[in-house]
């Protein structure tokens, strides 16, 4: 079974300042990893993907993630945020099968303060 | 547009009382899911369908029910026999050319009274 860790509930940081959001997940066969954002009382929209090829990922809103194999992680980081970063953030993780199925960390609440 | 459509978006409901959650999606996926979720817990897999007429239970499957009937329509019943269920509860749908990438409606809070 694969399972996804997000040790950090809160994260606040100050405008303009960079940010690394932290993911972990284990899993016994190959996954394909994700990072999603949810504003209030809204849905999730995906920031990026890893399928395979280049670890280093790159997605909406100037954010970024890198696939860590041995570390098992797939952190995700942008070097300068903004007051509209603030968000709950979601790592999740889904075997390549055919039920597509999301397995979802429990979440980080981003807080950008001016 | 297309998107995935659910409603109502708030929804009350008496201790004891059956309650329909409505999940609608016109991106011509075959993949349709429910989602629940609480603070601090992030969101967990109540039912997922891949074709028509057929569906298979998530990880917190009891006291919820669903029909898949038409491709556009992915309905979830929460019943009485759920003991917690106040809660967001998203939907979400994929296509096989998507890669495993879910597009999520907006969530219907259901609060029980």
């Amino acid at each position: 079974a694969q399972s996804v860790t997000q040790l950090d509930s809160q994260v606040p940081v100050f405008e303009e300042a960079p940010v690394e959001l932290r993911c972990n997940y284990s899993s016994s066969v190959s996954v394909y990893l994700f990072w999603y954002v949810q504003y209030p009382n809204q849905g999730l929209q995906l920031l990026l993907k890893y399928l395979s090829g280049s670890t280093l990922v790159k997605g909406i809103n100037g954010f970024e993630a890198e696939f860590n194999k041995s570390q098992t992680s797939f952190h995700l980081r942008k070097p300068s945020v903004h007051i509209s970063d603030t968000a709950e953030y979601f790592c999740a993780v889904s075997v390549p099968d055919s039920s597509y199925k999301l397995i979802f960390g429990s979440g980080t609440r981003l807080l950008v303060r001016p | 547009d297309g998107g995935i459509t659910q409603s109502p978006k708030y929804l009350f409901r008496k201790e004891g009382q059956n309650v329909t959650l409505s999940c609608e999606q016109n991106l011509n996926h075959d993949a349709m899911y429910w989602y629940r979720q609480d603070p601090g817990q992030g969101l967990r897999l109540i039912y997922y369908s891949q074709i028509v007429n057929d569906f298979q239970k998530g990880d917190i499957a009891e006291g919820y029910s669903v029909s898949r009937e038409k491709k556009e329509s992915f309905p979830l019943t929460v019943t009485s026999a759920q003991k917690n269920p106040t809660a967001f509860y998203l939907c979400a749908s994929t296509g096989q050319a998507n890669t495993g990438e879910l597009f999520f409606g907006e969530g219907s809070r259901l609060t029980v009274l």
